[in-house]
């Protein structure tokens, strides 16, 4: 995939967490970038939009920022029911796709 | 409240085509606020989107897999439908139908998702 993420995180329950995004001017730095999460078992669900934004029923502990190429996703005062793959997503104007991160799996310890 | 499900054959032969259905239930699929998409995920792997169709039957498929897709959209029972010619072992996916909130620029409703595997 062209976003890179790393393949794991790990944090004890209440602390913050913090899951990278790389991508490039072609997508993360001239569009929106969205995380989805996806629990075990079970298909992907929309956590953030629009870099920060959250639906209607996700918690305010899961924020998204960006930063030129990459973007950021924070999960403050990790709960055990966080334990999930965690996916970045953007639109690529080069390659005219809609790009997928490589996904990070998140371990509550 | 939308739901989405999809519905097809859980074993394709190789070389054939995989056909899969969506169905909507709870809503419209003639807003023009929305496309419908499929993803993908390879058992143990990462999601990959196939494309989006537009409630007029417009298809933006991807790239990579633009010469084997078809998609459809039959708003009188709203469903929307993929077509994957030429399957291959790499084809075999838990396969994803999703609702893309064209606002959003986000898929923000997705069906439970479909196994299907492409072997003989």
């Amino acid at each position: 995939s062209v976003l890179t993420q790393p393949p794991s995180a790990s944090g004890t329950p209440g602390q913050r967490v913090t899951i990278s995004c790389s991508g490039s001017s072609s997508n993360v730095g001239s569009n929106t970038v969205t995380w989805y999460q996806q629990l075990p078992g079970t298909a992907p669900k929309l956590l953030i939009y629009s870099y920060n934004q959250r639906p209607a029923g996700v918690p305010d502990r899961f924020s998204g920022s960006k930063s030129g190429t990459s973007a950021s996703l924070a999960i403050s005062g990790l709960q055990s029911e966080d334990e999930a793959d965690y996916y970045c997503a953007s639109w690529d104007v080069s390659l005219n796709d809609y790009v997928i991160g490589t996904g990070t799996q998140v371990t509550v310890l | 409240q939308l739901q989405l499900q999809e519905s097809g054959p859980g074993l394709v032969k190789p070389s054939e085509t995989l056909s899969l259905t969506c169905t909507v239930s709870g809503d419209s699929i003639s807003s023009s606020n929305y496309f419908w998409g499929w993803i993908r995920q390879p058992p143990g792997m990462g999601l990959e989107w196939i494309g989006s169709v537009s409630h007029s039957g417009k298809s933006y498929p991807s790239p990579s897999l633009r010469s084997r897709v078809t998609m459809s959209v039959d708003a009188s029972k709203t469903q929307f439908s993929l077509r994957l010619s030429s399957v291959t072992a790499a084809d075999t996916s838990i396969y994803y139908c999703a609702r893309r909130n064209l606002n959003w620029k986000a898929f923000d409703i997705w069906g439970q998702g479909t196994l299907v595997t492409v072997s003989s």
